[in-house]
C-alpha cells in the first residue's frame, strides 16, 4: 500500500530564514511525485512534478528534489506570502489517483 | 483557461438532511475526481470518472453517497442522509487525459460542508 509521510507537521520561520520540508514515500512503482500549495479556503495549487531520483525543479524561492525514498521542498529566503500548507502526493504505476500526505503548514513571519 | 468550478462554496445542514455538490471541470478534461479533505489531512479520493463512466469508486461510502457525471462533463456528488462525520471539504479535480499528466490534477476551490 502506498504511503506518504510529511514532516514537520508545522513550521514557523522568520522572513529570510531558509528551511526544507520533507516528504517520505513508499510506493509500488513511482509514476510521479507532486508538490502542491494550499492556501486557507482554497483548493491545492500545482507546484512541481518529479519523476525520477536525482531530478530537481525550481520556481522562485522553491526548489524540489527527489530521491528513491523521499522528496524535499527547499524554501530559500522565504517571505510572508509563502505561508501556506504544502502537500506532497504520489502517483503509482498501479493507480490513477493521487495519494496525499497530511501536509506541512508553513508560517513565515516578518 | 477557466479553472474547475464548484458550488456551493459553503453549506451548513442538519444531520440526516440531504446535500448535493456540483462540479464543472476544465473544458476538454475527460477525467474527473472527487476528493474529501478532513481538517489537517490531505485529500482522499472518493470517486474517479473517465468521461461519464465511474471507473474507481472503491472509497465511496455507497450506503449514503452517490455521484453522477451526465454527458461526461459536469458532475454531482450527493450525500443522503448526512452524518456529523461528513463535515469536511469536498474537492473536485480534473485532468486532461486518462490518469494524471505532468501537472497532476487541477483542483477546484472546494465545498466546505458543516453538518450540525
Amino acid at each position: 500500500e502506498d504511503q506518504v509521510t510529511q514532516s514537520p507537521e508545522a513550521l514557523r520561520l522568520q522572513e529570510g530564514e531558509s528551511s526544507s520540508l520533507n516528504c517520505s514515500y513508499t510506493v509500488s512503482g513511482l509514476r510521479g511525485l507532486f508538490w502542491y500549495r494550499q492556501d486557507p479556503g482554497k483548493g491545492p495549487e500545482f507546484l512541481f512534478t518529479l519523476y525520477s531520483a536525482g531530478e530537481e525543479k525550481e520556481k522562485e524561492r522553491l526548489k524540489a528534489t527527489l530521491t528513491k525514498k523521499e522528496s524535499f521542498l527547499h524554501i530559500t529566503a522565504p517571505k510572508p506570502e509563502d505561508s501556506a500548507t504544502y502537500l506532497c502526493a504520489v502517483l503509482s504505476n498501479s493507480g490513477y489517483a493521487l495519494n496525499f500526505g497530511k501536509g506541512t503548514s508553513l508560517l513565515v513571519t516578518p | 483557461e477557466a479553472g474547475v468550478v464548484q458550488s456551493p462554496r459553503y453549506k451548513i445542514i442538519e444531520k440526516k438532511q440531504p446535500v448535493a455538490f456540483w462540479c464543472n471541470p476544465i473544458s476538454g478534461h475527460n477525467t474527473l475526481y472527487w476528493y474529501r479533505q478532513n481538517l489537517g489531512q490531505g485529500p482522499e479520493l472518493l470517486i474517479r470518472y473517465e468521461n461519464e463512466e465511474a471507473v474507481d469508486d472503491s472509497q465511496l461510502p455507497k450506503d449514503r453517497f452517490s455521484a453522477e457525471r451526465l454527458k461526461g462533463v459536469d458532475s454531482t456528488l450527493k450525500i443522503q442522509p448526512a452524518e456529523l462525520g461528513d463535515s469536511a471539504v469536498y474537492l473536485c479535480a480534473s485532468s486532461p487525459t486518462t490518469g494524471t499528466g505532468t501537472r497532476g490534477q487541477y483542483f477546484g476551490p472546494g465545498t466546505r460542508l458543516l453538518v450540525l
